[in-house]
């Protein structure tokens, strides 16, 4: 079965610095894919940074990277130069198995507080 | 407008009642899907469909119902709802194909039963 595990529920940081969200997950299929979503607490969820499991290189989107470690099965999130909008609930996801573009499994999300 | 939308936005209802969340999108995908987050819990598939006529049961699908009236339109039905079915509920698309395609979601309905 495949399971996403974020470890931390809640992680504080100042503005300006680096912020590194802890992902890992089980699967034993080949292919697959890893997403992080932002939800604020107006409630709608965002699409932030996809990686696919064949991907040689690190996924990056503006101030996002995904941190991909595939022998560890990891998929950190690193958000650089904190900004209080980066407050928010984030999730973990994962996607794959026999039928791709199945359902999204998410982790149970970590809170960031971003502090000026 | 919105790609995908949610109604009614926010409900309140109580034990017993029936009621019917809405959800549309103009993506043009095929797939859609109903999730339901409650706190500390992640967000947990309720129902998906791959088309009108392919509808499948997700982890949680026990006292929820659907129906896929259109290729754009998915409706989520609680039939006698109950207090711990309280919860924010999200509708999202995706495209046919791989696992690269990301969900695209609706802004969410907060179900409260009381």
């Amino acid at each position: 079965a495949q399971k996403i595990t974020q470890t931390q529920p809640g992680m504080f940081v100042q503005e300006k610095e680096a912020v590194t969200l802890d992902c890992t997950y089980d699967t034993s299929d080949q292919s697959y894919g890893l997403f992080w979503y932002k939800q604020p607490s107006s409630g709608e969820m965002i699409f932030l940074i996809y990686q696919g499991s064949y991907d040689e290189q690190n996924a990056t989107e503006g101030r996002y990277s995904l941190n991909f470690q595939k022998a560890r099965k990891s998929a950190n999130l690193v958000i650089s130069a904190s900004q209080l909008g980066d407050s928010a609930m984030y999730f973990c996801a994962m996607k794959g198995g026999d039928q791709a573009g199945t359902a999204l499994i998410f982790g149970k999300g970590t809170t960031l507080s971003v502090s000026s | 407008d919105a790609d995908v939308t949610q109604t009614p936005r926010n409900r309140i209802t109580k034990t017993g009642k029936r009621i019917m969340l809405e959800c549309s999108q103009t993506k043009g995908h095929d797939r859609m899907y109903w999730y339901r987050q409650d706190p500390g819990l992640g967000l947990r598939l309720i129902y998906y469909s791959f088309d009108v006529k392919d509808i499948n049961k997700g982890e949680i699908s026990d006292g929820y119902s659907v129906s896929r009236q259109a290729q754009a339109k998915f409706s989520l039905s609680l039939e006698s709802a109950i207090p711990n079915q309280t919860a924010l509920y999200f509708c999202a698309t995706s495209p046919a194909g791989g696992a690269s395609y990301e969900q695209y979601f609706g802004p969410g309905t907060r179900l409260t039963v009381t």
